[in-house]
C-alpha cells in the first residue's frame, strides 16, 4: 500500500518567515508532485519532479521553489511567507509514464495559515 | 492555456437518487481521465478512471463515461449512499515530461441527503 506522508498537518507562520513542507513516499516512484488546493478553484499545481534533482514549474510557481535531494523526498519552499499563501497543501506521487498505473497517491495534506 | 471545467460545484440529491458531475477539457492530447474523492479532513482517494480508447467504465455503483469528440467526462453515481458525500475531482492528464501532468477540476461538493 502506497503511502505518502506529509510532514505536519496543521502550520502557523509569520509573514515573512522562511516555510518548508516535507513529503516522503515509501513506493520508490520517481514522480512527485506539490498542489494548493483552495475554495473553488480545486487542486492547482506548483510545482512537480520526475527525478532527483530534476523540477519543473507547475501552473502557479510564484512565491515556491522545490527541492529534490532524494527520490523518497519532495519539500516545498516557501522563501518568505505571505498571507496569500494561506492555504491547504497537497503532495503527491505517481509511478513513471509507461509503467502502467498513473494513480496519483495523496498525502493527508498540510493546512498552512500565514499570519 | 490547459484547463478542466467541472460542474456543478455543490449538488444535493436524497438518499438513492442517481448523481451526474460532469467536467470538460480543453487539451486533446489529454488521455487519461481519473476521479477522486475527498472525505472531510482526509486525502483525495482515487475512486475510477477512464483512458481514452474506452468510452465507459463501470465500477458497482460509479460509472464513467468518456466523449473524446466533445472533450466531456461525466462521473455517474447511482443508488446514493449517505457516505458518498463528498467533495470529488475530476482531472484530465496527459504524458508531459517523463511523467504524467494532471489537470483538476475545481471540484463538486456533493451531499447526500438522508
Amino acid at each position: 500500500d502506497v503511502k505518502v506522508t506529509q510532514s505536519s498537518r496543521y502550520l502557523v507562520k509569520r509573514t515573512g518567515e522562511k516555510v518548508f513542507l516535507e513529503c516522503v513516499q515509501d513506493m520508490d516512484h520517481e514522480n512527485m508532485f506539490w498542489y494548493r488546493q483552495d475554495p473553488g478553484l480545486g487542486l492547482r499545481l506548483i510545482y512537480f519532479s520526475y527525478d532527483v534533482k530534476m523540477k519543473e514549474k507547475g501552473d502557479i510557481p510564484e512565491g515556491y521553489s522545490v527541492s529534490r535531494e532524494k527520490k523518497e523526498r519532495f519539500s516545498l519552499i516557501l522563501e518568505s511567507a505571505s498571507t496569500n499563501q494561506t492555504s491547504m497543501y497537497l503532495c503527491a506521487s505517481i509511478l513513471p509514464a509507461g509503467q502502467g498505473n498513473t494513480e496519483a497517491f495523496f498525502g493527508q495534506g498540510t493546512r498552512l495559515t500565514v499570519v | 492555456g490547459e484547463n478542466v471545467e467541472q460542474h456543478p460545484s455543490t449538488l444535493s440529491v436524497q438518499e438513492g437518487d442517481s448523481a451526474v458531475i460532469k467536467c470538460t477539457y480543453s487539451d486533446s492530447a489529454s488521455n487519461y481521465f481519473p476521479w477522486y474523492k475527498q472525505e472531510l479532513g482526509k486525502r483525495p482517494q482515487l475512486i475510477i478512471d477512464i483512458r481514452s480508447n474506452v468510452g465507459e467504465k463501470k465500477d458497482q455503483r460509479i460509472a464513467v463515461t468518456l466523449n473524446k469528440t466533445a472533450k466531456h467526462f461525466s462521473l455517474h453515481i447511482t443508488e446514493t449512499q449517505p457516505e458518498d458525500s463528498a467533495v470529488y475531482f475530476c482531472a484530465a492528464s496527459k504524458r508531459a515530461s517523463g511523467t504524467y501532468k494532471y489537470i483538476f477540476g475545481t471540484g463538486t461538493r456533493l451531499k447526500v441527503l438522508a
